[in-house]
């Protein structure tokens, strides 16, 4: 098993509609998370941090965290074609006594205009 | 505030050679975390420094080395180049002092093997 999964797509959607973008987990003990967004050719750029169960939202992102059940997803609402990237969940899983940052290998995303 | 550079951005080398890449992290961060990214493998971590101390180290052969300098820039050097070390190899810094904080990436260097 993975320590991060995420399909890795890509996920199409209509302009305006509402994209969710999942990922699961293996470390139970972990505590924060992030959704990095990288266009092609760029590097990824850090879009939220959630660390408490429930709901973040940002703009038009919302970031879903359920610890329980080892899952957090990222809802982009009205998507536009400008969110046509690949998303990377990344967990902070402990490592040797300190803490290190895995990422998932990343959705990609198009809207379709 | 500046964000975090890498040089070189591109690099061409060829198989047994060996190249370092060089990273600056934002002003205050201290620690410095590279990554190597291929499609089919997604970003690998390859090691992370924390106040000249490496502190965490990912499954990569020895011929991956790296250093952090006490104005918390950082070099990773590669010796003995193979051609599947061709990849885009990324620099991230953070404030945190444990290791998992929010990480900020450079541009990142992209190096072909030939």
């Amino acid at each position: 098993q993975k320590e991060v999964e995420q399909n890795s797509g890509p996920l199409s959607v209509p302009e305006g509609a509402i994209a969710s973008l999942n990922c699961t987990y293996s470390d139970r003990g972990s505590q924060s998370f992030f959704w990095y967004r990288q266009y092609s050719g760029k590097s990824p750029e850090l879009i939220m941090s959630i660390y408490s169960n429930g709901d973040k939202e940002d703009g038009r992102f919302t970031a879903q965290l359920n610890k329980a059940s080892q899952y957090v997803s990222l809802l982009i609402r009205d998507s536009q074609p400008s969110d046509s990237a690949t998303y990377l969940c990344a967990v902070v899983m402990n490592s040797g006594g300190y803490q290190k940052v895995t990422f998932g290998i990343g959705t990609k995303l198009q809207v379709i205009p | 505030k500046a964000g975090v550079t890498q040089t070189p951005r591109y690099l061409i080398k060829t198989r047994g050679q060996q190249v370092t890449l060089s990273c600056s992290p934002i002003s205050g961060h201290r620690s410095v975390s590279w990554y190597q990214q291929t499609p089919g493998q997604g970003l690998q971590f390859l090691f992370e420094y924390f106040s000249e101390t490496q502190r965490n180290k990912g499954n990569f052969p020895g011929r991956f080395s790296g250093r952090q300098f006490s104005n918390s820039r950082s070099e990773m050097n590669v010796s003995t180049l193979e051609l599947g070390d061709s990849a885009l190899y990324l620099c991230a810094s953070s404030r945190s002092g444990t290791g998992g904080g929010e990480q900020y990436f450079g541009p990142g260097t992209r190096l072909t093997v030939t």
